[in-house]
């Protein structure tokens, strides 16, 4: 089992252009959580899908990002017109279920986005 | 809205030695769950030990220990005989049991000499 897999591990973009980080959850597991880690914090919620489906994206900023997970590949957490402010490291989490009983969540490594 | 709070953003400890990272929160839940979880330099988010509210003895998982004060809210980890591959950032986590999202502190950076 590969674990949760995301790439790049690192990204560099100038400002303006687009970053789109990818994550493969481990498998079977069909629900995913993006969270950001801005330096010398800790990680903070983003948004909660299932497969084709948004669930939670309360922690998501309402401009520029968005995030998707189709019924084949990898979920695409997607960052347009990228400013300094975006430089972080994006985590991908994934579940079987949805994290009721506080078991089951895996954590990928990490993309660290550089906006340049 | 809970939160998370690590008063201690940089610990150190020599090998061999005992270690204890606070952790306090708040909530108005009844039942949740905590975890601290581990950040090496290689960024990887690795679970180190998870605790349920409603269970009153406290989590242990071998070297690593947690004393959960349910009514001062305080969840603070206890690394015993601490080595150098604990170097790391230790996380403190809340999860509502009707949730799914984590709720994490600012963290707080272990360091072991040797």
């Amino acid at each position: 089992n590969a674990g949760v897999m995301q790439n790049p591990r690192h990204l560099v973009r100038r400002r303006g252009q687009e970053a789109r980080l990818r994550c493969s959850p481990m498998k079977g597991h069909s629900h995913v959580y993006w969270y950001r880690q801005l330096p010398e914090e800790g990680l903070k919620f983003m948004v909660y899908l299932q497969k084709e489906n948004i669930i939670d994206e309360s922690g998501m900023p309402k401009e520029r990002f968005s995030a998707e997970f189709p019924k084949e590949g990898p979920s695409i957490l997607r960052i347009q017109q990228v400013v300094r402010g975006d430089s972080a490291a994006y985590f991908c989490a994934s579940s079987p279920r949805a994290v009721t009983l506080g078991y089951g969540y895996t954590f990928g490594s990490g993309t660290r986005l550089t906006v340049v | 809205a809970q939160t998370v709070t690590q008063s201690q953003p940089e610990m150190s400890v020599q090998e061999a030695e005992t270690v204890t990272l606070s952790c306090t929160y708040d909530t108005s839940e009844n039942n949740y769950y905590l975890f601290w979880y581990k950040q090496p330099p290689s960024r990887q988010m690795i679970l180190v030990i998870r605790q349920e509210a409603y269970k009153q003895q406290n989590a242990t998982e071998n070297r690593f220990s947690v004393n959960f004060q349910k009514a001062a809210k305080s969840f603070s980890l206890k690394i015993s005989d601490s080595q150098l591959g604990d170097t790391a950032m230790y996380f403190c986590a809340f999860l509502e049991t009707s949730g799914s999202r984590l709720t994490f502190g600012e963290g707080t950076q272990l360091t072991v000499n040797p």
